[in-house]
């Protein structure tokens, strides 16, 4: 079993939709975070969270939204989905003696 | 992000060596990485090197790295068709409250010919 687990790992879904990403992790790591991959672009952060109680907004917050309900568990909502938020969406942990990031598959996510 | 910076593809004939470079700008990081994201998968991480070394080799893997010129690069000897990719360079950048949070680069797309 993944260490990261993201669902769905596809999603299409129309403009105005209520969206929501779920990432699980059994590493037990404290340090949660949201990226987004978009060609030529590479990986941008859009939010992260070093503990429940602790959430911080990425370089590209606006748009989303996320609820850091257990260690374990971080997901990432789009309120009202527009098309330029189609793209692959990743979850990532922060953990271990130098620090490396654990990713998740990533989610597909296409707004029409 | 513009904090750490690669080019953006790279071509090269199997068996050859490719090299894949990165420039970035937060000084404060302990680590510098590398990760590989192979086709429909995450990221994952390929080799690190820590900030008080020159070099570190890891089998056909080589990183570089120039603290003056804040320039990283990851060299492959022996390119293999399995090495096409996308290779992230990343480094941890001091955050408001003194976290650090980890900025990438755009990703250099390695293209190796048979």
């Amino acid at each position: 079993d993944a260490d990261v687990t993201q669902t769905p790992r596809n999603r299409i879904t129309k403009t105005g939709k209520r969206i929501m990403l779920e990432c699980s992790q059994t590493k037990g790591h404290d340090r949660m975070y949201w990226y987004r991959q978009d060609p030529g672009l590479g990986l941008r952060l859009i939010y992260y969270s070093f503990d429940v109680k602790d959430i911080n907004k990425g370089e590209i917050s606006d748009g989303y939204s996320v609820s850091r309900q257990a260690q374990a568990k971080f997901s990432l909502s789009l309120e009202s989905a527009i098309p330029n938020q189609t793209a692959l969406y990743f979850c990532a942990t922060r953990g271990g003696t130098i620090g490396e990031l654990f990713f998740g598959e990533g989610s597909r996510l296409t707004v029409l | 992000g513009e904090d750490v910076e690669q080019s953006l593809f790279l071509s090269v004939r199997e068996g050859d060596s490719s090299v894949i470079n990165c420039t970035y700008t937060d000084s404060s990081s302990t680590y510098l990485y590398w990760y590989k994201q192979e086709p429909g998968a995450g990221l994952q991480l390929l080799t690190y090197i820590f900030s008080n070394m020159d070099m570190k080799q890891d089998q056909r893997l080589t990183v570089l790295l120039n603290k003056k010129d804040k320039h990283l690069s990851l060299r492959i000897a022996d390119t293999q068709t399995g090495d096409s990719a996308i290779y992230f360079c990343a480094s941890p950048k001091r955050a408001a409250g003194g976290y650090q949070k980890v900025t990438f680069g755009i990703g250099t797309k390695l293209q190796v010919i048979p």
